[in-house]
């Protein structure tokens, strides 16, 4: 059973505009959120982070938002350059606890940002 | 430079033929873990290792071997690889807490024909 989940499995957007990528999970233990960038023949790097303390995390160009009782998070990108254009991986872990912060990975969004 | 190493990058291999995939990093890092990537199901956590000599399953740990001699080095071993373990595996280190951003090695792109 897929514990997170990325229903999209592309988007396509505009230079200059918002990008939006959405992420639902159903573990009600998971209290931290990962967003991993992936280009290709490349490892997944550290984006951006939100504790479940919180509904918002931004840096720079990069917002997370949380919503807890949904069970949803989304990143948006604003503006998106086409540097931007990635694999996105939404992840999730129990921060403590016996898991070790063992990190569960949805499908990844394919994001192209056309100039 | 802070990284996580894999080798080899390719590999293509037959059927019950033993392979082992390296990983090294230089963190210092404690906690180190394999994952692979497989179309629409995202990455999954193969194994993991919280210290040397201290190694324990993931999600999907049939098929496979680890090892933790040294802190810096956390091999993957596929004792008789099978075609189900065709895949693309990243090796992947963190800090002490649990919510230490994890470091992903390049990945290694396997083939089991």
């Amino acid at each position: 059973d897929q514990q997170v989940k990325q229903n999209s499995p592309s988007l396509s957007v505009q230079e200059g505009r918002i990008s939006i990528l959405n992420c639902d999970y159903t573990n009600s233990m998971f209290d931290y959120f990962l967003w991993y960038k992936k280009y290709p023949a490349e490892g997944p790097t550290f984006l951006i982070s939100i504790s479940s303390i919180k509904d918002k995390n931004e840096d720079g160009r990069f917002t997370v938002f949380l919503n807890k009782s949904a069970k949803h998070l989304s990143l948006h990108i604003v503006p998106s350059q086409p540097g931007d254009s990635a694999v996105y991986f939404c992840a999730a872990s129990v921060a403590g606890g016996t898991s070790y912060g063992k990190l569960t990975f949805g499908q990844g969004t394919i994001l192209t940002v056309h100039p | 430079e802070a990284q996580v190493t894999q080798n080899p990058r390719y590999l293509i291999t037959v059927t019950g033929k033993k392979l082992t995939v390296t990983c090294s990093q230089n963190m210092n890092h404690e906690y180190m873990s394999w994952y692979r990537q497989d179309p629409g199901l995202g990455l999954r956590q193969i194994y993991y290792s919280m210290n040397v000599e201290v190694t324990d399953k993931g999600d999907v740990p049939e098929g496979y071997k680890v090892s933790r001699k040294e802190k810096r080095n956390f091999p993957l071993i596929l004792e008789s690889p099978s075609p189900n373990q065709t895949s693309l595996y990243f090796c992947a280190s963190r800090g002490d807490y649990s919510t230490d951003t994890q470091y992903f090695g390049p990945g290694t792109r396997l083939t089991v024909l």
